[in-house]
Parts: structure tokens; C-alpha cells; sequence
């Protein structure tokens, strides 16, 4: 089946220590979505990629990159992890403007712990 | 600005009851409106979508919800629950002239009990 892939699902790391999530997609989709959702709130879109254009939201902290090296993969960097950057991530995908749906598909998470 | 809101943030019910989940969102432009599901440690899952046509959008799991133009609501309704709805639903929309980004709601704990 078509899927979002994410890798790992759980992820420790000490603070300040740079860590990176994975994503990856069997869609083809053009679109490649990076979310941080705290417990008990909505999903906060961090950026997005359009193919290889990447846009940043204007609230997204320095600390948060990210590499988008093929369609299929799209990676997330947390340069240095504070304990506020504990979180679920999740990625997702659209197929982009113009397409009929423009449904996202949401891949399973990753939970960061930062001790 | 565009934004959605859900103006409970539990819902209790019990078993077989119906639920109704509210939604409102404000916008000058057209939208695009989804409601998607979120289980425990999963990520989110579509339960339907209004994009045009006929305002009552039926989805998975037996959910349905129906596209109010004049009262800018999108509810989602389910005439009778099973304990496995437990979760938390999000409504989201998507502004007609920016389609890759979803502006989500803060989200509706349903809680089923036996």
C-alpha cells in the first residue's frame, strides 16, 4: 500500500544533542509537510516542501532545518534540542496545487523525548 | 486572517449515542473543509471532506458532516457511537487561493463510555 513512512517512532535524545526524524513516501506526492503537535494541541505546521521549493513558517525557530534530497525523502533536523522541543512529529504529504483533492496524508509520528 | 474553531474541547457520551462535533470556521474566500482523526500515538487520519458539490459529506466509520455556507459551520455527526471512536478530532480547512497549507482547529476529545 501507498503510505506515509516515518523512522523512528520513538526518539530519545539529551539535550542539545542534534538529532534528525525521517520521512518517507511511497505517493509520489509533490508535497512534504513537517508538524510539531505538543499533548493536547492541534498540529503546528513547521515548513513545507514544493517539489524542492522549501517554505518556512515565519514562527518556526532557527533550531528546526530541513532536507528534502529526492521526492521520496524528506528529513528533520533539530540542530539542538531543548526540553520545550518535546513533541510528536508528524509528516505528511499532498499532491500539490492544481491536483483535485488536496487531502494531506498523514504519516504515524515520531515522539521526541529530550532528557 | 482565516481561522477554525471548535468550541468543545471534550465531548462524553456513551455508548450508541449519537455525537454531534462542532465546528466554525471564518473566512472571506471560498475553503476547502476536512475533519480528520487522531488515535492515541498515531498520526491523523481523514475522515471526510467538503470540496463542492453537495453539502452532506459522508466519510469513514459512519461519520457524516454537512457544509453550512451562511452559518460557516462544518459539524460532524454520528448517529450512533462505538467505544473504538475514542479520540480526538480535528476540523481543518483550506483556504482556496493558498491549497497547501491546512489551518486546523484546536481539536474535540470525543470520549465514548460503555
Amino acid at each position: 500500500d501507498a503510505m506515509v513512512i516515518q523512522n523512528p517512532r520513538y526518539q530519545v535524545t539529551q539535550f542539545g544533542k542534534p538529532v534528525t526524524l525521517s520521512c518517507s513516501q511511497t505517493l509520489n506526492h509533490n508535497v512534504m509537510y513537517w508538524y510539531q503537535q505538543k499533548s493536547s494541541q492541534a498540529p503546528k505546521l513547521l515548513f513545507h516542501y514544493y517539489d524542492k521549493d522549501f517554505n518556512n513558517e515565519a514562527d518556526t525557530p532557527d533550531n528546526f532545518q530541513s532536507r528534502r534530497p529526492n521526492t521520496s525523502f524528506c528529513f528533520l533536523d533539530i540542530r539542538s534540542p531543548g526540553l520545550g522541543d518535546a513533541a510528536m512529529y508528524l509528516c505528511a504529504t499532498s499532491r500539490g496545487a492544481g491536483a483535485s483533492s488536496y487531502e494531506q496524508y498523514f504519516g504515524p509520528g515520531t515522539r521526541l523525548t529530550v532528557t | 486572517a482565516q481561522s477554525v474553531t471548535q468550541l468543545d474541547s471534550q465531548v462524553p457520551v456513551f455508548e450508541e449515542a449519537p455525537v454531534e462535533l462542532r465546528c466554525n470556521y471564518s473566512s472571506s474566500v471560498s475553503v476547502y473543509l476536512f475533519w480528520y482523526v487522531q488515535y492515541p500515538n498515531q498520526g491523523l487520519q481523514l475522515l471526510l471532506k467538503y470540496l463542492s458539490g453537495s453539502t452532506l459529506v459522508k466519510g469513514i466509520n459512519g461519520f457524516e458532516a454537512e457544509f453550512n455556507k451562511s452559518q460557516t459551520s462544518f459539524h460532524l455527526r454520528k448517529p450512533s457511537v462505538h467505544i473504538s471512536d475514542t479520540a480526538e478530532y480535528f476540523c481543518a480547512v483550506i483556504i482556496s487561493y493558498n491549497t497547501d497549507k491546512l489551518i486546523f482547529g484546536t481539536g474535540t476529545r470525543l470520549q465514548v463510555f460503555p
